[in-house]
C-alpha cells in the first residue's frame, strides 16, 4: 500500500510569489489533514478535510493560505503571496474510517518551503 | 486545552544504553496520547499510541511508553539504543475536538558508538 505522498519535497520561492503544494493521501482515506513545523516550533494543525469538505480550518493562518481537496482525494495548499513567515515544513496526514480519536494518522514526508 | 510538553530538544545517549525521552500532557478529560518518529528525508511514523486500554504501551522498534496519570506524563523508553534509533521524536494528544493532533516539540535523539 502506497503511503502519503507529498510535491515537491523542497520550494524555494521569493517573498511575494505564489506556491502549491500538493498530497496524494492513502488510497480510501476520507480524512486529510494539513500540518505545518515554522523552524524552532512544535508542528501545528492547519486544517482538516472529510472528503472534499473542510472539517476544521481553525489552523489557518490566515487568508492567503487556501486549500482545497477536489473529488475527494488529493489536496493543494496554496499559498499567495508567500511571505518570510510562511517558511517552514508543510505535512499531510490522513486517516480513514471516522477520523475520531483512537485513529491513526499517517503522514508524508513533509515539504520544506523557504521563502526569501 | 490539550496540550503535551517534551523535557529536552536533545538527549545523547550510548548504543547500547537505555533511552528515556520524556512527555508531561495537560488534559482536562482522559487522554489520547501518542509517540511519533521522524528519521532524516521522511515523513512521521506512528510508534506507539495510548487510547485508555493498557498503561503500559509496546511499540515498534522495541520502544515502549507508560502512561501514568499520577505524574500525567507518558515517557517513551527503550531498553538499548540502537544507532538506528537517532531520529527525531515527538510526544502528541489530541484535543476535544479529537480529530486534530496537538504535538511537543519534538527531542532529538543522538545515539553515539
Amino acid at each position: 500500500e502506497a503511503g502519503v505522498t507529498q510535491f515537491p519535497s523542497h520550494s524555494v520561492i521569493e517573498k511575494g510569489q505564489t506556491v502549491t503544494l500538493r498530497c496524494d493521501p492513502i488510497s480510501g482515506h476520507d480524512n486529510l489533514y494539513w500540518y505545518r513545523r515554522v523552524m524552532g516550533k512544535e508542528i501545528k494543525f492547519l486544517l482538516h478535510f472529510v472528503k472534499e469538505s473542510k472539517q476544521d480550518e481553525s489552523g489557518m493562518p490566515n487568508n492567503r493560505f487556501l486549500a482545497e481537496r477536489t473529488g475527494g482525494t488529493y489536496s493543494t495548499l496554496k499559498v499567495q503571496p508567500a511571505e518570510l513567515e510562511d517558511s517552514g515544513v508543510y505535512f499531510c496526514a490522513s486517516s480513514h474510517a471516522s477520523g475520531g480519536r483512537a485513529d491513526t494518522q499517517y503522514f508524508g514526508p513533509g515539504t520544506r518551503l523557504t521563502v526569501l | 486545552a490539550q496540550s503535551v510538553t517534551q523535557l529536552g530538544s536533545h538527549v545523547s545517549v550510548s548504543e547500547g544504553a537505555l533511552v528515556l525521552l520524556r512527555c508531561n500532557y495537560s488534559s482536562s478529560v482522559p487522554p489520547y496520547l501518542f509517540w511519533y518518529v521522524q528519521y532524516p528525508n521522511q515523513g512521521l511514523q506512528l510508534l506507539l499510541k495510548y487510547t485508555s486500554a493498557a498503561t503500559l504501551v509496546k511499540g515498534i522498534n522495541g520502544f515502549e511508553a507508560e502512561f501514568k496519570k499520577s505524574e500525567t506524563s507518558f515517557h517513551l523508553t527503550k531498553p538499548s539504543a540502537h544507532m538506528s534509533d537517532a531520529a527525531e521524536y515527538f510526544c502528541a494528544t489530541k484535543g476535544s475536538g479529537y480529530s486534530t493532533l496537538t504535538f511537543g516539540k519534538g527531542t532529538m535523539l543522538l545515539v553515539s558508538p
